[in-house]
């Protein structure tokens, strides 16, 4: 079964950091684009970054709300992708998807929650 | 970034009832068009790509048209499973972006 399983959410100051990894089964990570995707509190979707696939050198791209300050990483030996986040802002709040890249985005995570709180 | 809008943003229809969700881009797309659905608590479900494909598993009823910039998801007979809120999404340039959603509840 193709699974993913986010994990490393939490409750973390403004200013802070927290790195969010997320476990695939059942396919080869390396071989697909990966997203991160989060959703505000009761708000829609916004697309956070995507990794290429190895094929592609594993390029990164970001939305420009977390350009400088979120990295997007993979362990292949791991099967697992990574979302390092730096200098956390309240409005980063959210629910965060790991979320497959295959045909717009074929398989999601069930989602990790960040809460950023003084 | 491409905008993407969505209408109705929300509706009250019955089970076995047709209906249709539309969507626009700010600019032309192509069919770089997909639709999610996501209730409740739940993470969002893939239902389409490309426009009108269907990802695997997902009922016949389901259906989408269009291309450019104007769009479409039908729901040809509403079930009691399908009530819940509907995304659309460009990935046609990054960042990818989606719709505001349209919310389907019960009449």
């Amino acid at each position: 079964e193709v699974q993913l399983v986010e994990s490393g959410g939490g409750l973390v100051q403004p200013g802070g950091s927290l790195r969010l990894s997320c476990a695939a089964s059942g396919f080869t990570l390396s071989d697909h684009y990966m997203d991160w995707v989060r959703q505000a509190p009761g708000k829609g979707l916004e697309c956070v970054g995507r990794s290429t696939n190895k094929a592609n050198s594993y390029t990164s791209l970001y939305a420009a709300s977390v350009q400088g300050r979120f990295t997007i990483s993979r362990d292949d030996s791991k099967n697992s992708l990574y979302l390092q986040m730096d200098s956390l802002k309240t409005e980063d709040t959210a629910v965060y998807y790991c979320v497959r890249g295959f045909h717009g985005m074929d398989v999601w995570g069930r989602g990790t929650a960040v809460t950023v709180a003084s | 970034d491409i905008q993407m809008t969505q209408s109705p943003s929300s509706l009250s229809a019955s089970v076995g009832d047709r209906v249709t969700i539309t969507c626009r881009a700010s600019q032309n797309i192509s069919s770089r068009l997909a639709w999610y659905q996501q209730k409740a608590e739940k993470a969002p479900k893939s239902l389409m790509y490309a426009a009108s494909s269907l990802q695997s598993g997902v009922p016949s009823r389901f259906s989408g048209s269009g291309s450019g910039t104007d769009f479409t998801l039908t729901i040809s007979s509403l079930q009691p499973e399908d009530f819940a809120t509907y995304y659309c999404q460009q990935y046609n340039s990054y960042p990818f972006t989606f719709g505001p959603g349209t919310k389907v509840d019960i009449k």
